[in-house]
């Protein structure tokens, strides 16, 4: 049980690049999430979906979009990279909705966008 | 707006010591509150998560409170140990509003 893994763990890309971010879960959970981690500011939520085929916007969608088409991943592509987009990309997953269940973390994708 | 202040920002403290991490919100409506510690580096990791009927909330040294009126919590440390060194984020209600973080240092 490999819990929730991502791919890569480290990028580096020029301005203008796409990239696409894998993650995913063996714990069979319906719901997933996109945060991206800021120096000195807490996660925020990218997008999440609630079940396989479905996506939702969170806090900061702009310049990302996602897609679920197996239950167990969650992909998260940026179409023209930005320096603004350099952060820490974390995944998460939590079986059903998160308001009394465990939110289970990846360990984190770092991004650089130069 | 939902918003969840933390304080302090950064905290040393010795091994051995106690210490108490704040996090005020202003989240609604309001589920649930949860703790998260983060290791350099590494995901964050559920300490505790408390409902709105529970005041009160223990993981081994950690013990989280909830004060649903003031809407503040508050995560109490006991007898520090190096490995506790992390950040600690508290995270708000259904759509988990997250918190900056408090950065604590255990020293020996």
């Amino acid at each position: 049980n490999a819990g929730v893994t991502q791919t890569p763990k480290f990028r580096v890309l020029k301005t203008g690049q796409s990239m696409t971010l894998l993650c995913a879960q063996d714990m069979n959970h319906e719901y997933m999430y996109w945060y991206r981690q800021d120096p000195g500011m807490g996660l925020r939520l990218i997008h999440y979906s609630v079940g396989e085929g479905t996506t939702a916007k969170g806090e900061v969608p702009d310049g990302y979009n996602v897609s679920r088409l197996k239950k167990q991943n969650f992909l998260l592509g940026l179409e023209s990279a930005a320096p603004s987009q350099t952060s820490v990309y974390f995944c998460a997953s939590s079986y059903p909705e998160p308001t009394n269940y465990e939110q289970y973390f990846g360990p984190g994708t770092r991004l650089t966008v130069t | 707006k939902n918003q969840v202040e933390q304080s302090p920002q950064s905290l040393i403290i010795l091994e051995g010591k106690n210490c108490t991490l704040q996090c005020n919100y202003t989240v609604s409506p309001f589920s649930n509150l949860r703790w998260y510690k983060q290791d350099t580096g590494r995901g964050p990791v559920s300490l505790t998560i408390m409902t709105f009927s529970e005041n009160t909330k223990s993981n081994g040294r950690y013990t989280a409170t909830l004060d649903a009126d003031t809407k503040q919590s508050s995560l109490h440390i006991t007898a520090s140990q190096l490995s506790d060194s992390a950040s600690y984020i508290c995270v708000v209600g259904h759509m988990l509003t997250f918190g900056g973080g408090t950065r604590l240092m255990v020293k020996p």
